[in-house]
């Protein structure tokens, strides 16, 4: 069936470093993907939605010049956190929408689990 | 606006079984979805339904009613390794994911 890979899987990096985690769907198209955020014990906040070829849409109170997204093929959207401090520290999981399957039309990736020191 | 309510914790017996529920109120519909996230981990799929009625997957099973904006989730013979947040999630008419809050199921033995 269709799968969306994510990577990497696990970062633990000190404080000031920019890190990119890649989402990628492996056996359909994805004009669009989402990117979110899960802190401990609370449930999932979209971030922002990804669209082949234009500028991703951030949800309120989440920062573009900081949480970069490109998604510059049908089948890649990366999330750079840029300079990342320990209040970036979370789990992050893309998913992506699947136009041509009924009855399962958004997949997930496995997540990143990001650690700043 | 936009909201979907589920429960915040629930417990329940293994062997036994239980019933999430789900309202939603939402800007359009295009089908409501439940996954199942055990902690630490990315949610899975468990199902899809976007017409009213039942569907049934072994031992999970899903209702919709679209003109209630009612779902819920059963679990039948319940084990220990179904321990985990529930979520509901309907899919707006911009395609976009609204979740709810996740419901923490716990067995007990």
């Amino acid at each position: 069936g269709a799968v969306v890979s994510q990577h990497p899987s696990r970062v633990i990096c000190k404080s000031g470093t920019s890190v990119k985690i890649e989402c990628r769907s492996l056996d359909f198209q994805a004009t669009t993907m989402f990117w979110y955020r899960q802190f401990p014990k609370q449930s999932l906040m979209l971030m922002a939605t990804s669209n082949e070829g234009s500028k991703a849409t951030y949800e309120q109170g989440v920062e573009k010049d900081k949480f970069l997204i490109n998604h510059a093929s049908l089948t890649l959207s990366t999330l750079t956190v840029t300079s990342a401090h320990p209040e970036d520290s979370s789990f992050y999981i893309c998913s992506a929408r699947d136009l041509s399957s009924e009855n399962q039309p958004q997949h997930f990736g496995d997540g990143t689990r990001l650690s700043i020191l | 606006g936009q909201n979907i309510d589920q429960p915040t914790e629930m417990t329940a017996t293994e062997g036994a079984i239980v019933q999430i529920n789900c309202t939603y109120q939402t800007s359009g519909f295009n089908g409501l979805f439940w996954y199942q996230q055990h902690a630490g981990e990315a949610p899975t799929f468990l199902s899809y339904n976007v017409l009213d009625g039942l569907e049934e997957k072994g031992r999970f099973s899903s209702f919709l009613s679209r003109s209630k904006g009612y779902s819920y989730l059963l679990l039948k013979e319940l084990q220990m390794k179904d321990s985990a947040s529930y979520l509901c999630a309907v899919m707006d008419s911009n395609y976009q994911l609204i979740w709810g809050a996740g419901t923490k199921l716990i067995i007990k033995p």
